[in-house]
């Protein structure tokens, strides 16, 4: 399709255990976010790649969290040692970087549960 | 820190009623201010943007009005439809992060449903 990709939609895992969120952005955009939206709250930002790199990472809530975009399109988001306080649903946004009016294209998230 | 607070809900409203639904900022500097809407079932998409103060954001009927002088930027509808029915979030960015980085700060989201 021609939005963003997130897969998967929906991931339950126990507590202590590892995790990959993947995104697939819209092709011919630099520029990639991660936010995370627990219940009831709006999305709060995590990391904001420009290509390859992460530019600004301030979000990451503790070192548990982690992320990549090697080839500076799809982005993996890697939780580590996964806590119940990790539940929500995580959301991945693109948007053409240098050219961005301000618009983020985001993907339908993936919802992450941990018990 | 910059913040956001939007109007709680839920709101519901029958057909061809008129909307608003209200949004403040804290925020240093000037950000630009969006609503961004979810419909059931997809992901967040802009609904509208103002990036000065006085600019008007427009989009499908919908108009919010960036107010520097009471920190605002309220969305208004003047006839709401059923199709209407969604998830609507105030947001801002942050002017300090600069160049393309549009790290947004959002409202917890107002739920609309909007009756025949």
């Amino acid at each position: 399709g021609a939005g963003v990709s997130q897969t998967p939609s929906n991931k339950v895992t126990e507590k202590g255990k590892y995790v990959e969120l993947r995104c697939d952005p819209i092709s011919g955009h630099t520029a990639l976010y991660w936010y995370r939206q627990s219940l009831g709250q709006g999305p709060e930002f995590l990391i904001y790649f420009q290509g390859t790199g992460a530019a600004d990472d301030s979000g990451l809530p503790n070192d548990r969290f982690f992320a990549v975009r090697p080839e500076g399109s799809v982005s993996t988001l890697k939780i580590q040692r996964t806590e119940r306080g990790d539940s929500a649903v995580y959301l991945c946004a693109s948007s053409f970087g240098l050219r961005n009016t301000g618009e983020l294209f985001f993907g339908e998230g993936s919802r992450l549960t941990v018990l | 820190g910059d913040s956001v607070t939007q109007m709680e809900g839920p709101v519901t409203l029958s057909e061809e009623a008129f909307l608003t639904i209200n949004c403040t900022y804290t925020a240093t500097g000037y950000p630009s201010l969006f609503w961004y809407v979810q419909y059931p079932g997809e992901g967040l998409q802009l609904l509208l943007k103002a990036t000065k103060a006085d600019d008007k954001g427009s989009n499908k009927g919908f108009e919010a009005t960036y107010r520097k002088e009471t920190t605002s930027f309220h969305l208004e509808k003047g006839s709401v439809q059923v199709s209407d029915s969604a998830v609507y979030f105030c947001a801002l960015s942050d002017p300090r992060s600069g160049g393309s980085n549009y790290k947004l700060t959002f409202g917890k989201g107002t739920l609309l449903t909007v009756n025949p």
